[in-house]
């Protein structure tokens, strides 16, 4: 069954706006990654957070992990239109990725 | 150039043949996966392998085939292909272990009539 769960499962905003996606998962983590996947390509990563780490910064990428309730968000700071994508969130144990189902994110000029 | 390729790009094939499609790696990474992806469903992993001749099932092997005789290459075959088949197969490899980073192809679409 699919670790990961993201909310919202679309999202609509302006350019400039900032766009936060929310993970949860349910069982034990060693990581927990971020991927973007652009309309008809294969996914690309993003952003890793290991389970002893409570924030990182990447760019306009900002991701934090709360482990005692099993959750992480992704914020997306100055959205441009070229963020549209869906992004997906994925839960590491050991040497296997759980993907969850995707937020779409569009973003409008 | 180095990379992980996928081919064919686009499969169109009927109920009951056999199809297998390709995935290279150019990075010699010992973990390779397939992931299936479907509306409503998102990535599933079908089958992973740890390193060449070991494979090992993913959530949803039923239906699948993999071999990995070279650390670089990890064929999918559907030895008798359903129109539940119909998909995106995804192919990835792992990166370093410490980083967990998966590297993945651009997607082989896959019809089954």
């Amino acid at each position: 069954s699919q670790q990961g769960e993201e909310d919202p499962q679309a999202l609509s905003i302006q350019e400039g706006e900032n766009a936060t996606m929310n993970c949860s998962y349910k069982t034990s983590i060693n990581n927990l990654q971020w991927y973007r996947q652009n309309s008809g390509r294969g996914l690309v990563h993003l952003i890793l957070i290991r389970s002893n780490e409570r924030e990182k910064h990447s760019g306009r990428l900002r991701v934090t992990l709360d482990t005692s309730k099993k959750s992480s968000s992704l914020l997306i700071t100055a959205s441009r239109a070229a963020d549209t994508a869906s992004y997906f969130c994925a839960t590491v144990l050991y040497s296997t990725l759980t993907f969850g189902k995707g937020t779409m994110l569009l973003v409008s000029p | 150039d180095a990379g992980i390729t996928q081919s064919p790009r686009y499969k169109i094939t009927e109920t009951g043949r056999q199809v297998t499609l390709m995935c290279h790696q150019t990075w010699s990474h010992s973990y390779m996966f397939w992931y299936r992806q479907d509306l409503g469903h998102g990535l599933r992993l079908i089958y992973y392998s740890a390193a060449a001749d070991i494979t090992d099932k993913g959530e949803v092997p039923d239906g699948y085939v993999v071999s990995r005789s070279k650390t670089e290459n990890f064929p999918l075959t559907l030895e008798s292909a359903t129109r539940s088949q119909t998909s995106v197969y995804f192919c990835a490899s792992l990166g370093q272990m410490n980083t967990g980073e998966l590297f993945f192809g651009e997607g082989s679409r896959l019809t089954v009539l």
